[in-house]
């Protein structure tokens, strides 16, 4: 059983550019949460969907971010006009429904994007 | 909302010693807390975790305490070993939660010197 799945491993945009983080989440998993982790620092909640619903997005920055996990294929966090304080790793995980109140997560490795 | 401490921020131990990494957490409603271990480059991983019905739980050379009345807990391990060095987070889940958002601590590196 595969884990949780993350590409691209490293990406680097330039200020302004867009940036998109795929998750695809381990096998019979239907929530997926994305983190965000600054250098040295841990890890910030941001959003959590369902398929084609997003649950909670108090972490969410008001602008520029958004995240989706549509019907089929992966999630997706989608950085728009990137900056330099965007430099972090994003880290998306996954729970299985029938254990969603659990609080288990599983993690992927992470996309680390750097903003020149 | 939910705010969780954790301390020390770097512990470095001999190996064979014991480590302890603490954590205290705000809101009272919160009902499980896992640990997580973060390897250099790596995604976390968990290693142990509790519920709040709970007071403490081991697992060979990890074991988790948790006070409810004093909203800590903390993570043991003892006859630590060089490959337990990394990044150690605590997490708890919030009582209004709608279903496994964890909010972490801030990390504690552990270094284990042979």
């Amino acid at each position: 059983n595969a884990g949780v799945m993350q590409n691209p491993r490293h990406l680097v945009r330039r200020r302004g550019q867009e940036a998109r983080l795929r998750c695809s989440p381990m096998k019979g998993h239907s929530h997926v949460y994305w983190y965000r982790q600054l250098p040295e620092e841990g890890l910030k909640f941001m959003v959590y969907l369902q398929k084609e619903n997003i649950i909670d997005e108090s972490g969410m920055p008001k602008e520029r971010f958004s995240a989706e996990f549509p019907k089929e294929g992966p999630s997706i966090l989608r950085i728009q006009q990137v900056v330099r304080g965007d430099s972090a790793a994003y880290f998306c995980a996954s729970s299985p429904l029938a254990r969603k109140n659990t609080g288990e997560l599983f993690f992927g490795e992470g996309s680390r994007l750097t903003v020149l | 909302g939910e705010n969780v401490e954790q301390h020390p921020s770097t512990l470095s131990v001999q190996e064979g010693d014991s480590a302890v990494i603490k954590c205290t957490y705000s809101d009272s409603a919160s009902n499980y807390f896992p640990w997580y271990k973060q390897e250099l480059g790596k995604g976390p991983q968990l290693i142990i975790d509790i519920r709040s019905n709970v007071g403490e739980k081991k697992d060979q050379r990890i074991a988790v305490t948790l006070n409810k009345t004093a909203k800590h807990f903390s993570l043991h391990i003892t006859e630590t070993q060089p490959e337990d060095s990394a990044v150690y987070f605590c997490a708890a889940s919030p009582g209004y939660n709608q279903g496994g958002k964890l909010i972490f601590g801030q990390g504690t590196e552990l270094s284990v010197k042979p």
